[in-house]
């Protein structure tokens, strides 16, 4: 089993639309987690830490359920900006691994 | 942002010569990473740091080594490049364990 998994998508939806990402873990033990966002040909960059409470940045929101090992990310009123791969990120030790990424494309 | 600067950005390189790839950061953040990133494998950490000479391999290691003399340099070493190294090389720092990272622009490396 993978220590991180997404469904790679693509996810094609139209502007304005609430797509939902989800990703699981292995490790019970993880203690931080992170979405982040990642152009083509471009670095990764963060997108939002996920606490345990979930938390809401604009139209973004994430949520962590830690009994099912699971985390989401939700993206409300979506934008053709927001076409990217999103990548899903757990802490191990000292070093964060990486699942390899949902891809969103949004249409106009 | 860290200020992490790769180099070089770009770079062809003929199998069995070593290569060295360097990472600069600006912010004094203690924990430094190496991950390569290819299609349908994403993002793998080849080896961090976490502190000056302080340094551990990641799950894809073999081939590569590395060396932090100081606190704002990671460098990256292929002792002799093979083509299976062609990737895109991230580097990476954070200031805490519990923090995200933040990633340089990258390294595009092609093994011919």
């Amino acid at each position: 089993r993978k220590e991180v998994e997404q469904d790679p998508g693509p996810f094609n939806v139209p502007e304005g639309a609430t797509v939902a990402f989800n990703c699981t873990y292995s490790n019970s033990a993880s203690q931080s987690f992170f979405w982040y966002r990642q152009d083509c040909r471009k670095e990764p960059k963060l997108l939002m830490s996920v606490y345990s409470s979930g938390n809401e940045d604009g139209r973004f929101t994430a949520q962590l359920n830690r009994a099912s090992q699971y985390i989401s990310l939700l993206i409300r009123d979506s934008k053709l900006s927001d076409s990217a791969t999103y990548l899903c990120v757990v802490e191990y030790g000292n070093k964060l691994v990486f699942g390899a990424g949902t891809i969103l494309r949004v249409k106009s | 942002d860290a200020g992490i600067t790769q180099s070089p950005r770009h770079k062809v390189t003929e199998t069995g010569t070593p290569v060295t790839l360097r990472c600069h950061q600006t912010e004094n953040h203690r924990y430094m990473y190496w991950y390569r990133q290819d299609p349908g494998h994403g993002l793998r950490l080849i080896h961090y740091s976490y502190g000056v000479k302080d340094t551990d391999k990641g799950e894809v290691s073999d081939g590569y080594s590395v060396s932090r003399s100081k606190t704002e340099d990671f460098l990256l070493t292929l002792e002799s490049a093979t083509s299976s190294q062609t990737s895109v090389y991230f580097c990476a720092a954070r200031r805490g364990s519990l923090d995200g990272y933040t990633f340089g622009s990258g390294t595009r490396l092609t093994v011919v």
